[in-house]
């Protein structure tokens, strides 16, 4: 079974600046899936950015990316020019990239509640 | 992505009673799961809900206490039954797959806050 560990339950950053959360995960497989969600207090979950572990190049939206070391079985997420409505929830997730039983399954991390400070 | 809506948004129940939530994408999905949050915590996966047939459940969860239905691609209900305080979570639905075509992604509905009193 996949396990994702977020070591960081809480973290604040001042408005402007850059913060990265960190995530690793432990798994067998060689081909799947990482995502980073956003949870605001709203509770919506949106999906921030997503990662396929075949692709060498790290992800980036917009203000938004990824460091994603397979070997180390890391994939951390660095927020730049941090704005308050990024205040929220952040969970990493794993999904395995093959069909069958249990496919297509998001494992989450337990999440770092990132606060960010005007 | 597609808009995904959850009916209700929260709701008080009493033990012992059972609570039906609904799930309306408005685009036809290939997979549509359920998960839960209890207070605090991370998400959880319930099961898969399977057009035309069962669900597929995770270790934990059994379709006695949770029967879900999924008549059709754009639509599926959860059912909480029998609650007990230790039912008090966020529920929430995700698709995959929006046009039927295959993607990676999911995405999350609102969710449907429960309190069992």
């Amino acid at each position: 079974a996949q396990t994702v560990t977020q070591s960081q339950p809480e973290m604040s950053v001042q408005e402007a600046e850059t913060v990265t959360l960190s995530c690793t995960y432990d798994t067998s497989e060689s081909n799947y899936y990482l995502f980073w969600y956003k949870q605001p207090p709203s509770r919506q979950m949106i999906l921030v950015i997503r990662q396929e572990a075949y692709k060498q190049q790290n992800a980036t939206e917009n203000r938004f990316s990824v460091n994603f070391q397979k070997a180390a079985k890391s994939f951390s997420l660095k927020i730049s020019d941090s704005q308050l409505g990024d205040t929220a929830m952040y969970f990493c997730a794993f999904m395995n990239r093959y069909s069958g039983a249990g496919s297509y399954q998001l494992t989450f991390g337990k999440g770092t509640k990132l606060s960010v400070i005007p | 992505s597609a808009v995904i809506s959850q009916k209700p948004s929260r709701d008080i129940c009493q033990r012992g009673t059972s609570l039906t939530i609904q799930c309306q994408v408005d685009s036809q999905v290939t997979m549509m799961f359920w998960y839960r949050q209890q207070p605090g915590q991370s998400l959880t996966l319930i099961a898969t809900a399977n057009q035309g047939s069962e669900a597929t459940y995770e270790s934990g969860f059994v379709i006695d206490k949770f029967p879900i239905s999924r008549p059709n691609l754009t639509f599926s209900t959860l059912t909480v039954s029998n609650m007990s305080p230790e039912d008090s979570s966020i529920y929430l639905c995700s698709v995959q797959g929006v046009g039927r075509g295959w993607s990676y992604e999911q995405y999350f509905g609102p969710g449907t806050r429960l309190t069992v009193t």
